[in-house]
């Protein structure tokens, strides 16, 4: 157990919709990161927040947006949901926020699948 | 844009067999990460490694960063069915801002 939850586990909902991916970091930790995976695929960087703030961006669409609160949870929000956003989505957490300095804890995942 | 390409994208191997799997690049990178996901799970950090000609072990892992900094390799010694899972090498770059650059990883299967 990394100490990162995130919710829903699973997720279906159908094009068009929009939908919000809830993660709560480890106790302490300031930084929250966004990954995609696809299917067997390696991991695509969306977003970082540092102690609230946006710290860094990847490749993340427009259609998609996250916020983190004062309390450190973070959410990523996903509209105008097409079909090739059914991926894995991850939430990592850690300390400083220093990729590569740091180590990234991640969350078990939330699978969204759009039909 | 900095990559790193892993290699294989897949392996099945058996039981008690040894293998290496490699991380590429062009660029130089200040550090490099290899983590292991198991499915249904979240990626896992291994090791990082910083310094060029680095070699770190743990138990049958062995890893090593490139004299150059653009590559690293992951051997693994008398493999076990524990091992199987997706290995992903994630690099900071001098262009990334800090972010990690991910490779696209080994699936690697372990038959007993």
């Amino acid at each position: 157990d990394s100490g990162v939850t995130q919710t829903p586990k699973h997720l279906i909902t159908a094009t068009g919709q929009r939908v919000t991916l809830r993660c709560s970091p480890r106790s302490g930790d300031l930084s929250v990161y966004w990954y995609q995976q696809s299917l067997d695929q390696g991991l695509q960087f969306l977003i970082q927040y540092y102690n609230g703030e946006e710290r860094a961006k990847g490749n993340i669409l427009e259609r998609f947006s996250a916020q983190q609160f004062p309390d450190l949870h973070s959410e990523l929000n996903l509209s105008s949901l097409e079909l090739g956003d059914s991926a894995l989505y991850f939430c990592a957490s850690s300390g400083i926020g220093l990729a590569g300095t740091d180590t990234q804890y991640f969350g078990p995942g939330t699978r969204l699948t759009v039909l | 844009t900095q990559l790193l390409e892993q290699s294989p994208q897949f392996l099945s191997i058996q039981e008690g067999e040894n293998l290496t799997v490699y991380c590429n690049s062009s660029s130089v990178f200040s550090s490099l990460q290899w983590y292991r996901q198991e499915p249904g799970e979240g990626p896992v950090l291994l090791v990082t490694v910083v310094t060029g000609g680095e070699v770190k072990k743990l138990k049958r892992l062995t890893f090593q960063f490139g004299d150059a900094r653009k590559d690293s390799s992951l051997h693994i010694t008398a493999a076990q069915p524990g091992d199987t899972g997706l290995y992903l090498c994630a690099g900071v770059g001098r262009d990334s801002n800090y972010q990690l650059i991910w490779g696209a990883g080994t699936k690697l299967i372990i038959k007993p």
